[in-house]
């Protein structure tokens, strides 16, 4: 079956300290993979987006950045995190690229303090 | 770029009435729609879509409608229960052409009363 993983769960940073979040798809091959990060009650906004290894288009210019080191595997980092970077970063993916539903990891709730 | 716009941004009804969500898009060339509930601390769940080739769309006590021609579709909620309680969120795509990105509209917090 196909299912999507994300850790960590929660996390809780300094300003200033670096960040790596990742997302793992299985059952399935060739994936667009896609970072949203939502802010305390706000909604989902797309940060980076993902057609295949090592391609990665940003949706916002910001302090972060994704790579996609193997086809089922994306991962989204920063160097120096800042205090609005905190929020809850969702991974999605498209399962069937003609259908276009897109479903979200369970997330990775972050607090930079 | 794209933008998706949402309407009310809460809504509180009575157990048993409906709920209706509204949204706007502006570009023309979106071609899928789906809607998301979100319920405290989880994910995004995908709970119905509809494409630009179908004007409504039923599953069960929901609903879709699309029109076109005015770029807006809307979600209807029958009989609406206390675990109908979340936040919606609509969204545009424009398919494969567009990498199946999604613009998101801004979220309605629906609560049902008992």
């Amino acid at each position: 079956s196909q299912t999507i993983h994300q850790w960590p769960a929660t996390l809780v940073q300094p300003v200033g300290s670096p960040l790596s979040l990742e997302c793992t798809v299985e059952g399935t091959s060739n994936p667009n993979l896609y970072w949203y990060r939502q802010a305390a009650g706000r909604g989902l906004q797309l940060l980076f987006y993902s057609v295949g290894i090592g391609q990665i288009s940003s949706e916002v210019p910001q302090n972060l950045s994704a790579s996609r080191p193997q086809d089922r595997q994306f991962i989204l980092s920063s160097k120096k995190l800042l205090l609005s970077d905190s929020g809850f970063y969702l991974c999605a993916w498209v399962p069937g690229l003609q259908s276009g539903e897109q479903y979200f990891g369970p997330g990775t709730r972050l607090t930079v303090t | 770029g794209e933008n998706v716009e949402q309407h009310p941004s809460t809504l509180s009804v009575q157990e048993g009435d409906s709920a209706v969500i509204k949204c706007t898009y502006s570009d023309s060339a979106s071609n899928y729609f789906p809607w998301y509930k979100q319920e405290l601390g989880k994910r995004p769940q995908l709970i119905i879509d509809i494409r630009s080739n179908v004007g409504e769309k039923k599953d069960q006590r929901i609903a879709v409608t699309l029109n076109k021609t005015a770029k807006h579709f809307s979600l209807h909620i029958t009989e609406t229960q206390p675990e109908d309680s979340a936040v919606y969120f609509c969204a545009a795509s424009k398919g494969p052409g567009g990498y199946n990105k999604l613009i998101f509209g801004a979220g309605t917090r629906l609560a049902v009363h008992p």
